[in-house]
């Protein structure tokens, strides 16, 4: 079973520049969340969605991150503009039904803002 | 607020030691704990997974315990092999499925 893919695995911008990633979630997952993970922290929840729904962007700084899941399959996560503080490893992970479920990890993005 | 700490936050131990590893965290209504192992570079693989019904769960040399009452958990690995060395993340989930994670421990196995 093919596991959750992300893109890109490193990026590298200056501040005040737009980026996005890319997730595909495991096949028949149709929870998703995006993670910020600092360096020396643990991950925190940015968004998670059920489908193409929002279920909690409660963390999710709208004035400069957004994120969609079009078609309830694939998502991406868009920063715009990024700023220093953004540095950090962007994780996206699905499961099956409502979260409650073990949670299945992408590799990540490792985002380095200059 | 939910906090999860995690003691320690580095520990290195030769081969073949038994160890624990501590989560400890604030919030009382929680639906399940998880250990989660973090290579560097990868994302994070899922251990272990602790219903709040529940005092343990065990997977091969690893076993897990809950203390919910204490708001407390704790992660054994016996016979400590130098695969074993990454980072070990302990996450609770509340009924809103949402995981807080602790800031990890770095496990490093020495031959």
């Amino acid at each position: 079973e093919a596991g959750v893919a992300q893109s890109p695995r490193y990026k590298i911008i200056e501040k005040r520049q737009s980026v996005a990633f890319w997730c595909n979630p495991i096949s028949g997952h149709a929870t998703l969340y995006w993670y910020q993970q600092i360096l020396g922290q643990g991950p925190k929840l940015l968004i998670q969605f059920q489908n193409n729904g929002v279920v909690d962007d409660s963390q999710l700084p709208k004035d400069r991150f957004s994120a969609e899941r079009l078609k309830g399959v694939d998502s991406t996560l868009k920063i715009q503009p990024a700023k220093l503080e953004d540095s950090a490893v962007y994780l996206c992970a699905s499961s099956l039904a409502d979260g409650s479920e073990t949670q299945y990890f992408g590799p990540g993005t490792r985002l380095l803002v200059l | 607020k939910q906090e999860v700490t995690q003691i320690p936050a580095a520990l290195s131990v030769p081969e073949g030691e038994n160890l624990v590893l501590n989560c400890s965290f604030t919030d009382s209504a929680i639906y399940n704990l998880q250990w989660f192992r973090q290579d560097p570079g990868k994302g994070l693989t899922s251990l272990l997974l602790i219903q709040s019904s529940q005092r343990e769960q065990t997977s091969g040399r690893l076993n897990a315990s809950l203390d919910k009452s204490s708001g407390r958990s704790t992660l054994y690995i016996a016979a400590s092999q130098p695969g074993d060395s990454a980072t070990y993340l302990c996450a609770y989930q509340t009924g809103a499925n949402n995981l807080f994670f602790g800031t990890g421990t770095r496990l490093t196995v020495i031959p």
